[in-house]
């Protein structure tokens, strides 16, 4: 079954730029998602179709897919970023997958 | 606006059959385009997609679940239904919905969970 990987935890300084990662084979072939989830809380779609912000998301998420990875750049992170962040892909047209998730911590 | 919101046991037995239900507004599941997934999220780890189940009543599942798993949907009620068979355990966890639209392909909008315990 497919898989998607992502590094369990990213830190970053507020104000700097925080990148996390997220590996499949041939994942730039397929569209990446990906998720925010703050502690007690549901899931928010903050990138669809590799590059696209739902509205609402702030400008400074961004996202990028080619060859094997996908990543999502945070730029000028604040302190109200901190949390899990998750990809996903479609496998199949209808077969999802989530990656392992990872924490990113402001500090 | 568009509300999820999930509904069921909080507290299962192993081996029993884990019936919850999504109760969706906002949409409307026989719009072309329009999906309806269950997610789950065991204690501190990570989302496992489930099931899906499209505006045409086509269902898709978890390759390593599916044989467990049923979904349905009753569109004049709004509700989509996930029914688990044998639960173990290891089925503890929070159990989301949330919509996919096919124009975005993720899922935009997301119930707030419900956690169900398996344990005898």
């Amino acid at each position: 079954s497919y898989e998607l990987t992502q590094p369990p935890s990213v830190s970053v300084s507020p104000g700097q730029t925080a990148s996390i990662t997220c590996s499949g084979d041939i994942l730039g072939n397929k569209y990446a998602y990906w998720y925010q989830q703050k502690p007690g809380q549901s899931p928010v779609l903050v990138i669809y179709q590799d590059i696209k912000r739902p509205s609402g998301i702030p400008e400074r998420f961004s996202g990028s897919n080619s060859g094997n990875t996908a990543t999502l750049t945070i730029s000028g992170t604040q302190a109200m970023d901190e949390a899990d962040y998750y990809c996903q892909a479609w496998d199949s047209s209808t077969s999802g997958v989530f990656g392992g998730g990872t924490k990113l911590t402001v500090l | 606006q568009v509300t999820l919101r999930e509904s069921g046991p909080a507290l299962v037995k192993p081996s029993q059959t884990l019936t919850l239900t999504c109760t969706f507004s906002g949409f409307l599941l026989s719009t072309s385009g329009m999906c309806v997934s269950w997610i789950r999220q065991p204690p501190g780890k990570a989302l496992e997609w489930l099931a899906l189940i499209d505006w045409d009543g086509d269902k898709y599942y978890s390759t390593s679940l599916k044989t467990r798993l049923t979904i349905s949907k009753d569109t004049s009620k709004n509700q989509v239904v996930l029914t688990m068979t044998n639960v173990d355990p290891v089925d503890t966890a929070t159990y989301y919905c949330a919509r996919r639209l096919a124009s975005v392909g993720g899922f935009d909008y997301w119930g707030q969970g419900t956690l169900v315990t398996v344990s005898s």
